[in-house]
């Protein structure tokens, strides 16, 4: 049962060019998003989040997109750097439900030099 | 910037065995989670501890895990009869507030092998 899913398990992109991370969910009640980042040997560190109210929320180089009629996302990473190099969450939940976030699978994401 | 501490950071076990994972969460937060990923699959949740009590638990969370805060400062895992399938990379996280709209701190987790 995968609520959030995260297509590509990698993507490589030229440093200096735009990263763009995908992610899909099914559960039309999640109304949070969130992206986390994760180094190896390290645990996920928080980078961006969303709320279903609106359709875009921008930090620094990172912009999240949200899209509810296709119930799609996505983290754009502007220009991509090469301590970008990590695994990429996508995650939601649903605030009239349960404490738990659902993450997708990942994506490993590598920035070439 | 303040971190959530998980001891031990590596366990092997045989299986059968009881093991105790260890977190310290933040300070002043009040919610505390234990998450984990098996190797190649996605992070899942296990169990949410608000106010001394499970607030949420998984279907993974079955009799054989249990969850402590024995005192002001830790959060405990503990498996009492491990299984191989119990080999995981184990995260704690801790929240202020509810895990809903509000960004989770992550330990750097215990990789538990079971033998």
């Amino acid at each position: 049962d995968q609520q959030v899913k995260q297509n590509s398990p990698s993507l490589s992109v030229q440093e200096g060019r735009i990263s763009i991370l995908n992610c899909d969910y099914t559960n039309s009640m999640f109304d949070y998003f969130l992206w986390y980042k994760k180094y190896p040997a390290e645990g996920p560190t928080f980078l961006i989040s969303i709320s279903s109210i609106k359709d875009k929320n921008e930090d620094g180089r990172f912009t999240v997109f949200l899209n509810k009629s296709a119930k799609h996302l996505s983290l754009h990473i502007v220009p991509s750097q090469p301590g970008d190099s990590a695994v990429y969450f996508c995650a939601a939940s649903d605030k009239w439900g349960d404490d738990k976030i659902i993450f997708g699978k990942g994506t490993r994401l590598h920035i070439l030099p | 910037e303040p971190e959530v501490t998980q001891t031990p950071s590596h366990q092997v076990t045989q299986m059968g065995q009881e093991v105790i994972l260890r977190c310290v969460p933040i300070s002043n937060h009040l919610y505390f989670y234990w998450y984990r990923q098996i190797l190649g699959q996605k992070v899942e949740f296990l169990v949410s501890f608000y106010n001394n009590e499970i607030s949420e638990k998984s279907e993974i969370f079955d009799d054989q895990f249990s969850v402590e805060r024995p005192d002001g400062s830790n959060f405990t895992l503990k498996i009492r009869s491990t299984k191989l399938e119990d080999s995981a990379m184990y995260f704690c996280a801790s929240s202020a507030h509810r895990a809903t709209n509000e960004k989770l701190f992550f330990g750097s987790g215990t990789q538990l092998s079971v033998l």
